[in-house]
């Protein structure tokens, strides 16, 4: 299957910072990617979608100012926590599709925690 | 409104023991229903995906049925090495979405 990468795995950082999450795909263009946010032994809860070159489309209830992401290439896309805050630690997990493809490819994860 | 359960929310069985976990949906129009393993701390990795009902997708222990209403994984002859949550997605017809069932979480003891 398709590789996507994300960075880093892990990150802790202090209340009140910002953090910033890569989500790579590497050997392929992913035209759209999906961020998602994941609580302890519970399923993925889609956070946002992202298409490359547009604004991304949040999910309902989710801060727009407070999850920014872009998708500025076709291999890259961020999310940025801004002014973190300790409820905002989680596990957060990006995925890609590309073009014309219904699979999603996962990136690792990345544990936050916020201090 | 599209939703995914998944059933039990957990399982255990020995060695040897043949099962089944169970995906429910209700969905505007199925584009697809995909498969997925995850391991604690990791992201999820790709099983199967299925399109049609009747379709069925094999792979080594696994394998993946679909009807109108439901997808069943069905694992024969586990082995520890397949404990580990399976999560189950649908992607409607209407959008780019996926949306992601709870998860059953698979123990497997020798």
């Amino acid at each position: 299957g398709a590789v996507v990468s994300q960075h880093p795995s892990r990150v802790i950082c202090k209340s009140g910072t910002s953090v910033k999450i890569e989500c790579r795909s590497l050997d392929f263009q992913a035209t759209t990617m999906f961020w998602y946010r994941q609580f302890p032994k519970k399923s993925l809860m889609l956070m946002a979608t992202s298409n490359e070159g547009s604004k991304a489309t949040y999910e309902q209830g989710v801060e727009k100012d407070k999850f920014l992401i872009n998708h500025a290439s076709l291999t890259l896309s961020t999310l940025t926590v801004t002014s973190a805050h300790p409820e905002d630690s989680s596990f957060y997990i990006c995925s890609a599709r590309d073009q014309g493809g219904t699979e999603a490819f996962f990136g690792q994860g990345t544990r936050l925690t916020v201090v | 409104e599209d939703q995914v359960t998944q059933s039990p929310e957990a399982l255990r069985l020995q060695e040897g023991e043949s099962s089944s976990l169970n995906c429910s949906y209700t969905v505007s129009g199925l584009r697809g229903l995909f498969w997925y393993r995850q391991d604690p701390g990791k992201g999820p990795e790709f099983l199967f995906t299925l399109y049609s009902a009747g379709e069925e997708k094999e792979k080594e222990r696994l394998k993946a049925t679909l009807t109108k209403k439901e997808s069943f994984l069905h694992i024969t002859a586990p082995k520890p090495e397949d404990s580990a949550t399976y999560l189950c997605a649908v992607q409607p017809s209407t959008n780019n979405d996926m949306r992601f069932g709870a998860g059953t979480r698979l123990t497997v003891k020798p």
